[in-house]
């Protein structure tokens, strides 16, 4: 069974504090995005990676970072967290397809970390 | 600029078929894909479309008029586990995947 985890369900932190969420696929994809998701919103990129220590900016980067240090393990940082980072940070991985790294395909999402920062 | 609409939210009866429809303005086209979400949960791929027509694929189903910028997801035979929201998504020139808000659906015995 295809695989992609989060490492925590939940997380509560304070304003300024660094936050480090945690993504592993177990499929040999390319392909791995950071999306945040807010009520009312379509799913926002954040940052992607095609490959190892690759990285390109989504959307709305602008307060984190992403390190792609192995294949498997995509990470999300939160330099100084502010309150509108509040939300749900999903994690996807996807296979190349038809040699493009962009072409996405089906995306595997993982379960999502809901972090409140107060 | 970029978008997609999509209702915010459906009511529809145990048993019975709904339609979600899915409209697009995007740069350039390369796939228009439907995802559902239970509360809580991650989204999980349903279909995928890339040319004109319907795909099938059991009780649910998806069409594309690129002319029209247009899509729907059709349920048939609807259960109370099809409550979810549906999400809709367009790749564009760049593959890159510009997304609805989604639809809530909910089912009612």
């Amino acid at each position: 069974d295809v695989k992609v985890t989060q490492s925590s369900r939940y997380l509560v932190k304070r304003t300024g504090e660094k936050v480090f969420l945690e993504c592993v696929q177990d499929m040999d994809h390319e392909n791995m995005f950071w999306y945040r998701q807010d009520p009312g919103l379509g799913l926002r990129l954040i940052y992607f990676s095609y490959d190892v220590k690759m990285k390109e900016k989504g959307d709305i980067p602008e307060g984190y970072s992403v390190s792609r240090e192995k294949k498997e393990r995509f990470s999300l940082i939160l330099e100084s967290a502010s309150t509108n980072q509040t939300s749900m940070y999903l994690c996807a991985s996807s296979p190349m397809t038809s040699g493009r790294p962009q072409n996405t395909g089906e995306l595997f999402f993982g379960e999502g970390s809901r972090l409140t920062v107060l | 600029g970029q978008n997609i609409d999509q209702p915010t939210e459906m009511t529809a009866t145990e048993g019975a078929i709904v339609q979600i429809n899915c409209t697009y303005q995007t740069s350039g086209f390369n796939g228009l894909f439907w995802y559902q979400q239970h509360a809580g949960e991650a989204p999980t791929f349903l279909s995928y479309n890339v040319l004109d027509g319907l795909e099938e694929k059991g009780r649910f189903s998806s069409f594309l008029s690129r002319s029209k910028g247009y899509s729907y997801l059709l349920l048939k035979e609807l259960q109370m586990k099809d409550s979810a929201s549906y999400l809709c998504a367009v790749a564009d020139s760049n593959y890159q995947l510009i997304w609805g808000a989604g639809t809530k659906l909910i089912i009612k015995p």
